[in-house]
């Protein structure tokens, strides 16, 4: 079965430091993969989508590599605030309909 | 735009009895979708909508149903609660395909089965 494994449940750094997340899947080659943000108490927040033929994507101090031969995308915020903590969810498009697979999330602490 | 909305943000109920939870969107979209979450299990799709008048079964539809009689709302019912289904219910839209385009989340609605 179609598989997803954020490889950290959480992660701590300091403020300034580039913070990298792990996203690695099994069993499927999804055409798409998707980030999400996730606050406390709320909805998950769209953050990036990257296609299968992107090596990268930039948004501001937001980078996502997609790796179909190592199956994997890295998530890496540079230049990391507080306010960059939050929970981040992992979405390879995949299931029926090509329905979002989403990871159990990274638990990202900055710490000033 | 409020986006999509959520009623209610809070439901207790007891084993077996029933309940209807409501998603409304502003946006036009054609798909909307309903996931669960639970700790440790992240979020799931019960079931989804590609359009006015059609629903289909997501990851885990057992024990739920759903109705999309107009293109701005999605409901989903309970019909004999179960604790098992104790969780903190996610309703989304999108305007074209899901894995292509960007999903919209409302706020959710965390029920408790008794």
């Amino acid at each position: 079965s179609q598989k997803i494994e954020q490889n950290s449940e959480a992660l701590n750094i300091q403020e300034g430091k580039t913070a990298t997340l792990t996203c690695n899947y099994t069993n499927y080659s999804p055409a798409y993969l998707q980030w999400y943000r996730q606050d406390p108490g709320r909805g998950p927040v769209f953050l990036l989508l990257i296609r299968e033929n992107e090596k990268e994507k930039r948004k501001e101090r937001l980078k996502v590599t997609f790796d179909t031969t190592l199956k994997q995308s890295l998530f890496h915020i540079t230049a990391s605030q507080p306010a960059d903590s939050a929970t981040y969810l992992c979405a390879p498009a995949g299931g029926s309909q090509g329905n979002l697979i989403f990871g159990k999330g990274t638990k990202l602490s900055v710490k000033p | 735009n409020a986006g999509v909305t959520q009623t209610p943000k809070f439901r207790v109920l007891k084993t077996g009895q029933s309940m209807t939870l409501l998603c409304a969107q502003d946006m036009n979209h054609e798909y909307m979708y309903w996931y669960r979450q639970d700790p440790g299990m992240g979020l799931r799709l019960i079931h989804y909508s590609v359009g006015e008048g059609t629903t289909a079964k997501g990851e885990v539809p057992d024990g739920y149903n759903v109705s999309r009689l107009k293109k701005q709302n999605f409901l989903l019912g309970l019909e004999s609660a179960a604790p098992s289904q104790t969780s903190v219910y996610f309703c989304a839209s999108s305007y074209s395909s899901p894995g292509t385009d960007t999903q919209y989340f409302g706020p959710g609605t965390r029920l408790t089965v008794l």
